[in-house]
């Protein structure tokens, strides 16, 4: 079973709209951690932003945010005014009592200049 | 800032050779992890290792695969015997605690 589900596979934009990458994970553990990478064409994983489950306070940075509702066991993440430098797969993954990582599939966000 | 670092970047070899992938963790990480990436699909786990031991492996990480921290600063992914589907880009990941694994740059590895 998919622990972690992206289900938009890809979002093309027009640069400075704003774009909402959806995940939604399933677990039973009480005390996890959820996670948002950024993967450029270059291929590397760059981390964007961690939260633990008992921490719903939603969170901003520069022109990222993130909306954390463990009602739907959704961690959201919004980029205001994109930028082609945007463009890349984002991969949102859990991380369990064993703290391996579970990704989802990842979503494919084009921004047009 | 200390990172993550992988050599090669890029490995390319023949169906049946042997080929050792190797990362260098952040110094002060005691938590080591191997994941691949099928070109176009998700990130998987591989293998987590810690203490010198692995501690926990995935179906992907049959007899073929193996791990190693030979010394105080390396730690290395092993295929013994490559086939074509091991093709992908393979990222290791080190974390210190209960703290955010970050990954190395990923070595692709082509097999003919």
């Amino acid at each position: 079973a998919q622990k972690v589900t992206q289900a938009q596979t890809e979002i093309s934009v027009v640069e400075k709209e704003d774009v909402t990458l959806d995940c939604v994970y399933e677990t039973r553990d009480t005390t996890y951690y959820l996670f948002w990478y950024k993967q450029p064409p270059s291929g590397e994983l760059v981390f964007l932003i961690r939260r633990n489950s008992f921490d719903e306070q939603n969170e901003i940075s520069g022109r990222y945010s993130w909306n954390f509702q463990k009602s739907t066991s959704s961690f959201n993440f919004t980029i205001t005014a994109s930028q082609v430098v945007d463009s890349a797969v984002y991969f949102c993954a859990l991380s369990e009592s064993d703290y391996k990582l579970s990704f989802g599939a990842g979503t494919t966000v084009t921004v047009r200049a | 800032e200390p990172e993550v670092t992988q050599t090669p970047s890029h490995q390319v070899t023949q169906m049946g050779q042997e080929v050792i992938l190797r990362c260098v963790p952040i110094s002060n990480h005691l938590y080591f992890y191997w994941y691949r990436q099928i070109l176009g699909q998700k990130v998987e786990f591989l293998v987590s290792f810690y203490n010198n031991e692995i501690s926990e492996k995935s179906e992907i990480f049959d007899d073929q695969f193996s791990v190693e921290r030979p010394d105080g600063s390396n730690f290395t992914l092993k295929i013994r015997s490559t086939k074509l589907e091991d093709s992908a880009m393979y990222f290791c990941a080190s974390r210190r605690d209960a703290d955010t694994q970050y990954f190395g740059p990923g070595t692709r590895l082509t097999v003919l």
